[in-house]
């Protein structure tokens, strides 16, 4: 178990650009989550995929954000035309439904992302 | 639809007291609970979870948490605070062990000399 890895741990970028973070899950787990947090408050669920389908998206989820896991493996998100606003930590958390038991979230040291 | 409230967004409490964390939920199904600590800058570690197999849950680091259906609560304890438990604590509800999670606002604990 080598934890969930995300990539990179800190994103400096200018309102406008686009950014894409990538989240590798516990190799295992078959459930892979995104969610955004602000200073001061908790994590909020973005969307999440069951291997590679994306089975809900937040609201918060807004059109310049788009979430992929090609081949139900890593994870990657990408946000389009940057605004101040986005200025957040994005976590990922991965959890598997195995037969053997439901195993609960595991989370990732997370992508701060800073917006200029 | 499930929610959490962490009442207090500060706590304070000497070495050695007892820690104290509150925790509220709504769920308009049996839920499950999930109490995590995150330190700076890092992401969330779970501390314990409650999955309707008993109401005394244990945790790491000698936490441990009792859910109250009649109260909907599921408060954390630790009866001897150490320096190190300084740090952010997360509730949360899950309507499934390996679902998604709605979160509370967090708890930030100070532990003073």
């Amino acid at each position: 178990d080598t934890g969930v890895s995300q990539d990179p741990r800190h994103k400096i970028t200018k309102r406008g650009q686009n950014v894409t973070f990538r989240c590798d899950p516990i190799s295992e787990h078959n459930r892979l989550y995104w969610y955004r947090q602000t200073l001061g408050q908790g994590p909020e669920f973005l969307t999440y995929f069951q291997n590679e389908a994306q089975l809900e998206k937040s609201r918060l989820l807004s059109d310049r954000f788009s979430a992929e896991r090609p081949k139900g493996s890593f994870s990657t998100l990408e946000i389009q035309r940057t605004e101040q606003g986005d200025s957040a930590m994005y976590l990922c958390a991965s959890s598997t439904t195995a037969e053997g038991g439901d195993q609960p979230q595991h989370f990732g040291d997370g992508t701060r992302l800073s917006i200029l | 639809a499930q929610s959490v409230t962490q009442l207090g967004s500060h706590v304070s409490v000497s070495e050695g007291a007892l820690v104290l964390l509150r925790c509220n939920y709504s769920s308009s199904v049996p839920p499950y609970l999930f109490w995590y600590v995150q330190y700076p800058n890092q992401g969330l570690q779970l501390l314990l979870k409650y999955t309707s197999a008993a109401t005394l849950v244990k945790g790491i680091n000698g936490f441990e948490a009792e859910f109250k259906k009649s109260e909907t609560s599921f408060h954390l304890t630790k009866p001897s605070a150490h320096m190190s438990d300084a740090a952010e604590y997360f509730c949360a509800v899950s309507l499934h062990n390996a679902g998604k999670s709605t979160f509370g606002d967090g708890t930030t604990l100070t532990v003073k000399p």
